[in-house]
């Protein structure tokens, strides 16, 4: 059974980093592409970054508010996916979850239970 | 960027009874491209319908979705205790972001 189990998550203040971990189980990581997921509290749900795998070229893409301050990276050898958190901001306050992808990336198969990221002075 | 609004913000309604969920985007968009979640309290969204009408795995077919263009739907033909929860549409474009619709809460009445 497909697995995914973030954390990481916790309280920083603004200007802070974080780094969030998605650990992997349950189905061939490596040949996954996998997405971030957030979700601000009582809100829905908004895309972060996008890493392809690395048989497709590794590269990471980002949505416009986390661009230059957020890195998606991963290592296949340890079944884990990453999410580097710089420069944090009140406004990134979510529960951010780890999705591996499917049907040519058009929609998320596997999701984890989310981690809570909270930023606040 | 497509926006997708869905309608209406909030289903009233008792088990058993046929729901009905819009997904209307501000573009066209690709069948392929288009997929609706269920989530409940607490917990991860969990992927429905792929592609427009095509059911995730074990989901039941009391699910289904419809539609193309502009305009889709998802359809629950009886509702269970257990559907009682938010429903998001979303589409992957020609951009890598995916963007969802800020949901449908479907509750008991």
């Amino acid at each position: 059974e497909a697995q995914l189990v973030e954390s990481g998550g916790g309280l920083v203040k603004p200007g802070g980093s974080l780094r969030l971990s998605c650990a992997a189980s349950g189905f061939t990581f490596s040949n996954a592409w996998m997405r971030w997921v957030r979700q601000a509290p009582g809100q829905g749900l908004e895309w972060v970054g996008r890493i392809r795998s690395n048989t497709a070229g590794g590269t990471a893409d980002y949505a416009a508010p986390v661009k230059g301050r957020f890195t998606v990276s991963r290592d296949d050898s340890k079944n884990t996916l990453y999410l580097q958190m710089n420069s944090l901001k009140t406004e990134d306050t979510a529960v951010y979850y780890c999705t591996a992808t499917c049907h040519s990336d058009s929609s998320g198969c596997y999701w984890g239970q989310g981690t809570l990221v909270s930023v606040s002075s | 960027e497509i926006v997708l609004t869905q309608s209406p913000g909030t289903l009233s309604l008792s088990p058993g009874e046929r729901a009905t969920l819009s997904c209307r985007a501000s573009q066209s968009v690709s069948s392929d491209q288009l997929a609706w979640y269920q989530q409940k309290p607490g917990q991860a969204p969990r992927l429905l319908i792929y592609r427009a009408s095509s059911r995730a795995t074990g989901i039941p077919d009391r699910f289904s979705g419809s539609g193309s263009g502009t305009d889709f739907t998802l359809t629950i033909s009886r509702l269970e205790p257990e559907d009682f929860a938010v429903y998001y549409c979303q589409q992957f474009g020609s951009s890598p972001g995916w963007t969802f619709g800020q949901g449908t809460k479907v509750e008991i009445k």
